[in-house]
């Protein structure tokens, strides 16, 4: 079985800091995956960042980078020179083989807050 | 053009009734899901269907019954509500395992039911 930790229910940054987001899973799959959505006030899940359990290199999307540490199970989310729309709930979340295909497990989320 | 559309996007109905949610992917994918999420803001996986097959049935109860008429909708009906089914359901579909889309779920943007 899968599991997901996000320890930090609450976060606060100030606009255009950079803030860390903390994930730690468990699995004792060989291969999988790592996610990262972001689910703003309006609801709706948004896809930020992926990365596979053999990728050689951290993932990028633009300001968001996956800070993978393999051996301490963790996959933290760094968002960088944060903006008031980053304001949202943060999930992270692991695929787990099931019958060959995809499911999510989520974290609870950390709900992110950006001041001007 | 939405890619994941859930409709009705609020529901708001009395406990015993019977209620449908539906969901529709113009992605083209093989697979899709539903998902839901507490008051906690807790996601879990319900059902998963590729290919209009149940392949994933996550200790649901039989109140819930999931119906795909093609691979391209998922609908989601349930029997007799009680007040614990009161949540945001959300459908989510992704392409077949072993293609390159295959690690990344889109979600519709959620369908929130209030059981009274």
């Amino acid at each position: 079985a899968q599991k997901i930790t996000q320890t930090q229910p609450g976060m606060f940054v100030q606009e255009k800091e950079a803030v860390t987001l903390d994930c730690t899973y468990d699995t004792s799959d060989p291969s999988y995956g790592l996610f990262w959505y972001k689910q703003p006030s309006s609801g709706e899940m948004i896809f930020l960042i992926y990365q596979g359990s053999y990728d050689q290199q951290n993932a990028t999307e633009g300001r968001y980078s996956l800070n993978f540490q393999k051996a301490r199970k963790s996959a933290n989310l760094v968002i960088s020179a944060s903006q008031l729309g980053d304001s949202a709930m943060y999930f992270c979340a692991m695929r787990g083989q099931n019958s060959g295909y995809s499911t999510l497990t989520f974290g609870k989320g950390t709900m992110l807050l950006v001041s001007p | 053009d939405t890619a994941v559309s859930q409709t009705p996007k609020y529901l708001v109905t009395q406990m015993g009734n019977d209620k449908s949610i539906k969901c529709e992917q113009n992605l083209g994918h093989d697979t899709m899901y539903w998902y839901k999420q507490d008051s906690k803001k807790f996601l879990k996986i319900m059902f998963s269907y590729n290919n209009k097959e149940l392949i994933i049935n996550e200790t649901v109860p039989n109140r819930f019954s999931p119906k795909s008429p093609d691979k391209a909708h998922l609908n989601l009906h349930i029997n007799s509500l009680e007040l614990g089914d009161s949540a945001v359901y959300f459908c989510a579909s992704s392409q077949d395992p072993g293609t390159p889309g295959a690690n990344v779920l889109t979600f519709g943007a959620g369908s929130r039911l209030t059981v009274l």
